[in-house]
């Protein structure tokens, strides 16, 4: 049974970078698609993008100037990178294989000075 | 970027028939979009009801179905129960670029 661990800062100052990092254990990595879904307190879910092996990554739009999402095959990671962060970057973020309902549990992470 | 619409709210009796509606501003959803249906609950993450329109997990219940209505993507959820009573949230793919709907909250009173 594949499970996702995720982790990452909680707290973040505005401008500073949002870094999370994503495990997959009991499944393989490559061949999949892994992605990054975050939603605000009290609002919808915003879609970030996504990374598969040999295929590189796709971003959502309007966050595609300030996103990196990239792997460690080695050690069966993916990981999340934004930078400038303010207080509307302030979510849950979960790390996925959306098609295959394998959520992580989600890392709060708020921008505030 | 594509706005995904949703309607906001609907409410359904127990044992109803609700359809729930995801349209885009690019024009006619189709397979192409790759449509996806997911479940929110208060407190806990997404679950993903339904992908590429019509296709289940094994967890998901039969009451579910997924289709393309019109020019629109649709959840149908037929002989309602009250754990149905949730938050759902379509996705399209937009040349790999996924998009969000609006959200539906389905009250079931």
């Amino acid at each position: 049974q594949v499970q996702l661990q995720q982790w990452g800062a909680g707290l973040l100052k505005p401008s500073e970078t949002l870094s999370l990092t994503c495990a997959v254990y009991g499944g393989p990595f490559s061949g999949n698609f892994w992605s990054w879904i975050r939603q605000p307190p009290g609002k919808g879910l915003e879609w970030i993008g996504e990374i598969k092996h040999g295929e590189g990554a796709n971003y959502n739009p309007s966050l595609k100037s300030r996103v990196t999402i990239s792997e460690d095959t080695s050690n069966n990671q993916f990981s999340l990178k934004l930078t400038s962060v303010t207080a509307a970057d302030t979510a849950v973020y979960y790390c996925a294989r959306q098609r295959d309902d394998i959520w992580g549990r989600g890392t709060l992470v708020t921008v505030s000075s | 970027q594509a706005v995904v619409t949703q309607e906001p709210s609907l409410t359904v009796s127990p044992g109803g028939t609700v359809t729930l509606t995801c349209g885009s501003s690019t024009g006619t959803v189709t397979r192409h979009h790759y449509p996806y249906w997911f479940q929110q609950k208060p407190g806990q993450a997404p679950r993903t009801l339904i992908y590429d329109i019509r296709k289940k997990h094994s967890w998901t219940p039969a009451r579910f179905s997924g289709s393309l209505l019109g020019d629109k993507a649709a959840l149908t959820l037929s002989g309602a129960q009250p754990e149905d009573e949730a938050d759902y949230y379509c996705l399209l793919s937009y040349n790999g670029a996924y998009v969000f709907g609006t959200g539906t909250k389905v009250i079931v009173l």
